[in-house]
């Protein structure tokens, strides 16, 4: 079945910097990559996803890279400020009937 | 347009007691996933519901179950708690017509058994 890996677990930047998150997945079947900030004690919120006929989308600060070929998709903030702060899920998807498969998670720490 | 929302917000029960956590889809969504969410963890998919009928189902016991009623809202049954039933239950909706599974959730419900 699928698996999403997602690295890393942990990312600490300094406000302002960029922060990067990578996911890798193993079904090739797979067509749609949400990615999902968590703040704490609440549900995860959707904050941008790509689906697998689109190499890269963009919101404001926030873009979304995906690389079929090599089965990766990443998740780009710019310009970060203390309210990205959050932990982050990337996960994977065959269909509205399918579910999703998620990656671990990643703690984002922005620095002031 | 109102979004997911779930109730209780939080539940304190005993173990051995039987517990039902309720969820209304977004408007305009007729499928519900539930999934539990451990702390420090990301979401496990518990089940989902379609048609009133549940479609898919991940590796939960059958102290697990749900129901999902004709106006798409949904329930959450757990019997027989255990204390590692501890967590954060989220409901998600989407639309099952969407070519994508675009899952929207809720602020889920932190159910602690002591």
């Amino acid at each position: 079945g699928e698996n999403v890996e997602q690295h890393p677990s942990t990312l600490s930047v300094q406000e302002g910097d960029s922060a990067v998150i990578k996911c890798t997945y193993s079904d090739s079947a797979s067509n749609y990559f949400p990615w999902y900030k968590q703040e704490l004690g609440k549900g995860p919120q959707l904050i941008i996803d790509i689906r697998s006929n689109v190499g890269e989308k963009k919101d404001q600060r926030i873009a979304v890279t995906l690389n079929k070929t090599a089965k990766h998709f990443s998740l780009h903030i710019t310009e970060t400020q203390p309210e990205d702060s959050a932990v982050y899920f990337c996960a994977a998807s065959k269909g509205s009937n399918y579910q999703l498969i998620w990656g671990a998670g990643t703690k984002l720490i922005i620095k002031p | 347009d109102a979004g997911v929302t779930q109730s209780p917000t939080h539940l304190i029960k005993t173990r051995g007691q039987q517990v039902t956590l309720r969820c209304s889809p977004k408007s305009g969504h007729d499928t519900v996933s539930w999934y539990q969410q451990a702390l420090g963890q990301g979401p496990q998919f518990i089940f989902q519901y379609y048609e009133e009928e549940e479609r898919q189902r991940g590796n939960f016991p059958d102290r697990f179950s749900g129901h999902q009623f004709p106006n798409y809202s949904s329930e959450l049954n757990v019997n027989a708690l255990l204390l590692g039933d501890s967590a954060l239950y989220l409901c998600a909706s989407s639309l099952d017509a969407a070519a994508y599974n675009e899952q929207f959730f809720g602020p889920g419900t932190r159910l602690t058994v002591l």
